[in-house]
């Protein structure tokens, strides 16, 4: 089993719609949470970052984590044609301990 | 603008050629790292640099070489790369290895012929 599975979609929405993405992890070490957004031909820009369990809101964005199931999501709210892009998950054990990302998910907002 | 610069933007390189990536960091940061991106495959975490001294090599091929020779710059030269080498290289900086928050810059493609 891989340390972190995301699907890589690609997901496609209309303007306005709710998306979640997901993630799901085997390590039960992994302690820092963190969402990535990735444009085309740039590099990832980190988005979210959530410490051990629970909600995290910013804006039209919410990112959830559930360490009893190993399960984290990132909502968008409103989506917006602008939103497309690619979203890593990554996560660690903390301390020490070296980022794990997930292989993204490709997002497409149509107006 | 990000904090983390790189050039160049794109590389293409033969197999039997030498070029280097070159990564600045303006944010302060203690450490710096090497990542690969290919298509369809997770970021692979490259190298580790914590104020100048490597502290991680995560089995990288010996064609690939880290130089960091200062807390605000990164290198990666390579030589005699094979076409599967062609890939995103990103680089990213953080506080310091361990803090989670990285930043990346906005990454070099190379395609090797």
């Amino acid at each position: 089993q891989k340390e972190v599975e995301q699907d890589p979609g690609p997901l496609s929405v209309p303007e306005g719609a709710i998306v979640s993405l997901n993630c799901t992890y085997s390590n039960s070490a992994f302690q820092y949470f963190m969402w990535y957004r990735q444009y085309s031909r740039k590099g990832p820009e980190l988005l979210m970052y959530t410490y051990s369990s629970g909600n995290k809101e910013d804006g039209r964005f919410t990112a959830q984590v559930d360490k009893s199931s190993k399960y984290i999501s990132l909502f968008i709210r409103d989506s917006q044609p602008s939103d497309s892009a690619t979203y890593l998950c990554a996560m660690s054990r903390g301390s020490q301990g070296n980022l794990i990302f997930g292989k993204g998910t490709k997002l497409s907002v149509k107006p | 603008e990000t904090g983390v610069t790189q050039t160049p933007r794109h590389l293409v390189m033969g197999m039997t050629n030498k070029k280097s990536l070159k990564c600045e960091q303006h944010l302060g940061h203690n450490a710096m790292y090497w990542y690969k991106q290919s298509a369809k495959k997770p970021l692979e975490l490259m190298f580790v640099y914590s104020l100048e001294e490597r502290v991680e090599n995560n089995s990288v091929p010996s064609r690939f070489s880290p130089e960091c020779p200062n807390s605000s710059h990164l290198f990666l030269h390579l030589h005699t790369l094979q076409p599967e080498d062609s890939a995103l290289y990103l680089c990213a900086s953080s506080q310091g290895v361990g803090v989670q928050m990285a930043f990346f810059g906005q990454g070099t493609r190379l395609t090797v012929v």
